[in-house]
């Protein structure tokens, strides 16, 4: 079975600066998807970010990127320019890409303080 | 992104009544849902997967009977809680995804509180 998991239950950065969230995934398969969500203290749970297993490419989006190591099976969340509207919740997920019911298996979750 | 609407957002009942959640996808076609249920500083924990039209497919030691959940359309799911007691008690989220897409748009919540 696969398994996600995130290491960092807090972590706090200072206002403008950079932040580097962890995750570590363990799966046999080799086509897969993962994610970042970020929930708010309203609870809404928002995509922040995906990336395909099968592309080489790091996603970005925006102030967001992801390092994806396959081999590694590491999937970390960079925020450039920390602004105080990014504290939140942040969720690493995966997808197998082979699973008809589209479940994803989550990460415990790492709590993001940003220091004005 | 796709928009996925929840309601209510707050609900107070007592105990031994039931409550109904309703989860909708405003501008996509959500051929399976997702039901979780997330307790304080905790990932969310799947309660049940449901495809348009069928049953729901429930996680190990979900109660069936007691977490309703029918997804008669493709813009709409709901969850009724019955007999709700105190423990029930909890923030519950749906998901909705267009099947074959990769991901899953989540509402923004329903707070149940039993008394």
């Amino acid at each position: 079975a696969q398994t996600v998991t995130q290491s960092q239950p807090e972590m706090s950065v200072q206002e403008a600066e950079t932040v580097t969230l962890s995750c570590t995934y363990d799966t046999s398969e080799s086509d897969y998807y993962l994610f970042w969500y970020k929930q708010p203290p309203s609870r809404q749970m928002i995509l922040v970010i995906r990336q395909e297993a099968y592309k080489q490419q790091n996603a970005t989006e925006n102030r967001f990127s992801v390092n994806f190591q396959k081999a590694a099976k590491s999937f970390s969340l960079k925020i450039s320019d920390s602004q105080l509207g990014d504290a939140a919740m942040y969720f690493c997920a995966y997808r197998s890409a082979g699973d008809s019911n589209y479940q994803l298996i989550w990460g415990a979750g790492t709590k993001l303080i940003i220091k004005p | 992104g796709a928009v996925v609407s929840q309601h209510p957002s707050w609900v107070i009942c007592k105990s031994g009544t039931s409550v109904k959640i309703e989860c909708r996808s405003l501008d996509f076609q959500a051929t399976t849902m997702f039901w979780y249920r997330q307790f304080p500083k905790q990932s969310l924990m799947l309660m049940a997967t449901s495809n348009e039209g069928s049953k729901a497919t429930y996680e190990q030691g979900v109660e069936k009977d007691k977490f309703l959940i029918n997804h008669a359309s493709l813009t709409l799911s709901t969850l009724t809680v019955t007999s709700a007691h105190p423990e029930d008690s909890s923030f519950y989220i749906c998901s909705g995804t267009q099947g074959w897409a990769e991901t899953q748009y989540f509402g923004p919540g329903t707070r149940l509180l039993v008394l």
